[in-house]
């Protein structure tokens, strides 16, 4: 059973197009999260959703946007994509701990945009 | 934005050979994690400091959180062409939120 997964693995597109990206966890987390792997492999904070609540949105373009229907998904929508968003996108959940929790990812979608 | 910087950005090495990789920030963090990423995959949690001077072992991996709490270190004995990937360190504070260092990529070379 994969823990967390996110569709598509690879998307290609071109730009000024509006794609999505959708991400489901079945270990119960209470918050998900979206990263952004640029090609120096720096791993950002997109986004960070607990219990249907965004607490993070750290200076991201508002073409992007998290979508949560349910405490299970967390699905990333882009629109007006640009060469500069081309990048390993990565869908992560946490429970909530005071310490010693863990993020657990997906195996990311590289978006080429062209 | 809570930065951590990792150093060496680059490490090749040949078989056999020890490495230490270090995790910096200003900011204190209440635990600290080590993660390591393979092509094409997320990365995998490898180990949770919690406790200022904190050292944790895993088999040939030994981590070190500091005893301000604000930087760590990796090092590997005996390096093997299997522990070749992305380290990533991460500082966790209340809230769940993970703050990533900018990562250090280790090839070992049989």
């Amino acid at each position: 059973d994969t823990a967390v997964s996110q569709t598509p693995k690879y998307l290609v597109t071109q730009m000024g197009n509006d794609k999505s990206i959708k991400c489901e966890q079945n270990l119960g987390h209470d918050t998900m999260y979206w990263y952004k792997q640029d090609s120096k492999k720096f791993l950002k904070i997109m986004f960070s959703y607990n219990n249907k609540e965004l607490i993070i949105n750290e200076t991201v373009p508002n073409r992007f946007s998290p979508k949560s229907p349910d405490k299970a998904h967390l699905n990333l929508h882009i629109n007006s994509l640009e060469l500069g968003d081309s990048a390993v996108y990565f869908c992560a959940s946490s429970p909530i701990a005071v310490t010693n929790t863990e993020a657990f990812f997906g195996q990311g979608t590289r978006l080429t945009v062209v | 934005t809570q930065l951590l910087e990792q150093s060496p950005q680059f490490l090749s090495i040949q078989e056999g050979e020890n490495l230490t990789v270090y995790c910096n920030s200003s900011s204190v963090f209440s635990s600290l994690q080590w993660y390591r990423q393979e092509p094409g995959e997320g990365p995998v949690l490898l180990v949770t400091v919690v406790t200022g001077g904190e050292v944790k072992k895993l088999k040939r991996l030994t981590f070190q959180f500091g005893d301000a709490r604000k930087d760590s270190s990796l090092h590997i004995t005996a390096a093997q062409p299997g522990d070749t990937g992305l380290y990533l360190c991460a500082g966790t504070n209340t809230g769940n939120q993970f703050y990533f260092g900018t990562g250090t990529s280790l090839t070992v070379i049989p």
